[in-house]
């Protein structure tokens, strides 16, 4: 079946400009999570959603991030006044139910470059 | 807080040679974890997992065992081939169904296969 799809794949912007990243989970999958691959950082969790719930935002780099996931499917990671630190791959992971033993499935990833 | 520490290469090895790549955690409460390959082009997929002490996780050849004692997870395969060439993340997640269910990462390791 079809795996996780997250667009665009590129994404080049301005500095200062605000982008929307797009994520589609694999059918059925009621958890999803962002992380964020620099390689500075190295990948980072950002935030996770059991259905459209996220309980805990504190991953999320700054207050110009923000997510949101609506009828427990698609979810949008949003950059608001976008900053050169933001340049990286946004991947996006599905699995069936939250949970440590649940396996992760990624998407290919967005490359976001800042200029 | 939780951390995953692996050697980050690049680890150059010739075809059929024995693999290990070292991975060793720390982690509040009881996590499971995960080895995740990457390889060229490519998105994360799960290489292998183990959810407790003692289990081993096996996949295409690859072994690790989780130890609690040492709290490492090792991964070990015995004959090496030009495919497996990528990058592979060690990572671990404890689950808590309160927020913590995001994977913790090591840097990764680059696996370069020579034939």
């Amino acid at each position: 079946g079809a795996g996780v799809s997250q667009s665009p794949s590129n994404k080049v912007t301005e500095k200062g400009k605000d982008v929307e990243l797009r994520c589609d989970p694999i059918s059925g999958h009621t958890a999803l999570y962002w992380y964020r691959q620099s390689l500075g950082q190295g990948l980072e969790f950002l935030i996770y959603f059991q259905g459209n719930s996220a309980p805990d935002k504190s991953g999320l780099p700054s207050d110009r991030f923000s997510a949101e996931r609506t009828g427990g499917s698609v979810s949008t990671l949003t950059i608001q006044r976008t900053q050169q630190e933001d340049s990286a791959v946004y991947l996006c992971a599905s699995s069936l139910t939250s949970g440590n033993s649940y396996e992760q499935y990624f998407g290919p990833g967005t490359r976001l470059t800042v200029t | 807080g939780n951390s995953v520490t692996q050697m980050e290469g690049p680890v150059t090895l010739s075809e059929e040679a024995f693999l290990t790549i070292n991975c060793t955690y720390t982690a509040t409460g009881y996590p499971s974890l995960f080895w995740y390959v990457q390889y060229p082009g490519e998105g994360l997929q799960l290489l292998l997992k183990a959810t407790k002490a003692d289990d081993k996780g096996s996949n295409k050849g690859f072994e690790a065992t989780y130890r609690k004692e040492t709290t490492s997870f090792h991964l070990e395969k015995g004959s090496v081939q030009v495919s497996d060439s990528a990058v592979y993340f060690c990572a671990l997640s404890v689950g808590s169904g309160g927020g913590a269910d995001g994977l913790t990462f090591g840097k990764g390791t680059h696996l370069i296969i020579q034939p």
